[in-house]
């Protein structure tokens, strides 16, 4: 149980594109999604927190407009990197909490590597 | 805000032997301690958890122990294997406030 998955897994995309990454929790419904970025040799960064039917919450620094989050349903949350430039590159990972109110776990995807060229 | 360190960056064990990775954290009201497993290019795997309720808890070879009055957990492996290589990450959390601060990973290698 507790399985969350991620599309696509790689994608490359030239600089100026957007991309959208999908996140599902197969098994389970995720009240709360979290977005991840985490570069080579280092931990993850927490990019934001979507909770089912309300806007995202971003962390500081990370651009809103650039990072689009919905969270449209239990199962589904979606991250769309626009206007993709090459420092946009890197892996992306999603992870999702069971919508139980004393859960704590947060259970992780696969990731998604994306490379800007 | 919370702070997570995490001790030590690297570590190379014979197989067989103990692996002891250490994280102490700044925030008295964190009450919870996870600890993921990830592979090269794969995402974190949840592998243990603890509560601040318990002192200890242990799942076979793996074990974590927590002592709040110092802040500090620790993860234990026993009779290591080589597919127990990868990079490990605590963790903490408080009630009310769902999201982890990560520390910064421990690659454990080791060898046959």
């Amino acid at each position: 149980g507790a399985v969350v998955s991620q599309h696509p897994s790689r994608v490359i995309c030239k600089s100026g594109t957007s991309v959208k990454i999908e996140c599902r929790s197969l098994d389970f419904q995720a009240t709360t999604m979290f977005w991840y970025r985490q570069f080579p040799k280092q931990s993850l960064m927490l990019m934001a927190t979507s909770n089912e039917g309300s806007k995202a919450t971003y962390e500081q620094g990370v651009e809103k407009d650039k990072f689009l989050i919905n969270h449209a349903s239990l199962t589904l949350s979606t991250l769309t990197v626009t206007s993709a430039h090459p420092e946009d590159s890197s892996f992306y990972i999603c992870s999702a909490r069971p919508g139980d109110r004393n859960s704590y776990e947060q259970y992780f995807g696969p990731g998604t590597r994306l490379t800007v060229t | 805000g919370e702070n997570v360190e995490q001790h030590p960056s690297t570590l190379s064990v014979q197989e067989g032997d103990s692996a002891v990775i250490k994280c102490t954290y700044s925030d008295s009201a964190s009450n919870y301690f996870p600890w993921y497993k990830q592979e090269l290019g794969k995402g974190p795997q949840l592998i243990i958890d603890i509560r601040s309720n318990v002192g200890e808890k242990k799942d076979q070879r793996i074990a974590v122990t927590l002592n709040k009055t110092a802040k500090h957990f620790s993860l234990h492996i026993t009779e290591t294997q080589p597919e127990d290589s990868a990079v490990y990450f605590c963790a903490a959390s408080r009630v009310g406030y769902s999201t982890l601060t990560f520390g910064k990973g421990t690659m454990l290698l080791v060898s046959p």
